[in-house]
């Protein structure tokens, strides 16, 4: 799988949107881009894949740039509940595929 | 829908003492479960992939005699701890798929399970 590379931390003013970049310059053509987020003491939480066209779903939007090298998750409305690690993971869609998390990136949502 | 748990939530053992960890799918079949280990303040790493029915195949560096892993439902896998040590104190995690091309064959994660070995 190819590696990815993310900011180690960000922050975020409450309500306002979420940006998280990841690069992954080495993706392969049969690999999605999949973002889990992780919060303290707790499991991973899947929030969303795609392959090349952007993708939306009820708890946020992903970006691929066309050469689909890097991608942007994005929180439009972060809440204080949003803060966690957010981990961007490129891998061929295979339900026998294990996961390879990095550092990813720890998001603080400040009042 | 795709729910997985683990049980228990926390762990506290004596040195030399053997724990189970039981991971399951509620509201679907797994065919696959992997499970992770997840040091304070660093990221996730897996142990050990299983598939139901037949042996686990472990990540290197993992010793197979010393983390035990059975999956022997398409609901249950249980990873056994054996002569834990301080070392071995950990957050543990399960995630499990089930069938290829089917609405669950993305991995869904358990809550985590504490070991803290004294």
């Amino acid at each position: 799988d190819a590696k990815t590379t993310q900011p180690t931390s960000m922050d975020c003013a409450e309500g306002r949107a979420a940006n998280l970049p990841c690069n992954h310059s080495t993706i392969s053509g049969n690999e999605y881009v999949y973002w889990y987020r992780q919060i303290h003491s707790q499991g991973p939480q899947y929030i969303i894949h795609g392959l090349k066209n952007n993708e939306t779903n009820e708890m946020a939007s992903l970006i691929i740039t066309e050469d689909r090298k890097s991608s942007t998750l994005i929180l439009p409305h972060a809440t204080l509940r949003d803060t966690a690690v957010y981990y961007c993971i490129v891998r061929v869609k295979n339900a026998g595929n294990m996961l390879t998390f990095g550092g990813g990136t720890r998001l603080m949502v400040k009042p | 829908g795709a729910v997985v748990s683990q049980h228990p939530s926390w762990v506290i053992c004596k040195s030399g003492t053997s724990v189970k960890i039981e991971c399951r799918s509620l509201d679907f079949q797994a065919t696959t479960m992997f499970w992770y280990r997840q040091f304070p303040k660093q990221s996730l790493m897996l142990m050990a992939t299983s598939n139901e029915g037949s042996k686990a195949t472990y990540e290197q560096g993992v010793e197979k005699d010393k983390f035990l892993i059975n999956h022997a439902s398409l609901t249950l896998s249980t990873l056994t701890v054996t002569s834990a040590h301080p070392e071995d104190s950990s957050f543990y995690i399960c995630s499990a798929s089930g069938l290829a091309g089917g609405p669950t064959d993305e991995q869904f994660f358990g809550p985590g399970t504490r070991l803290t070995v004294l």
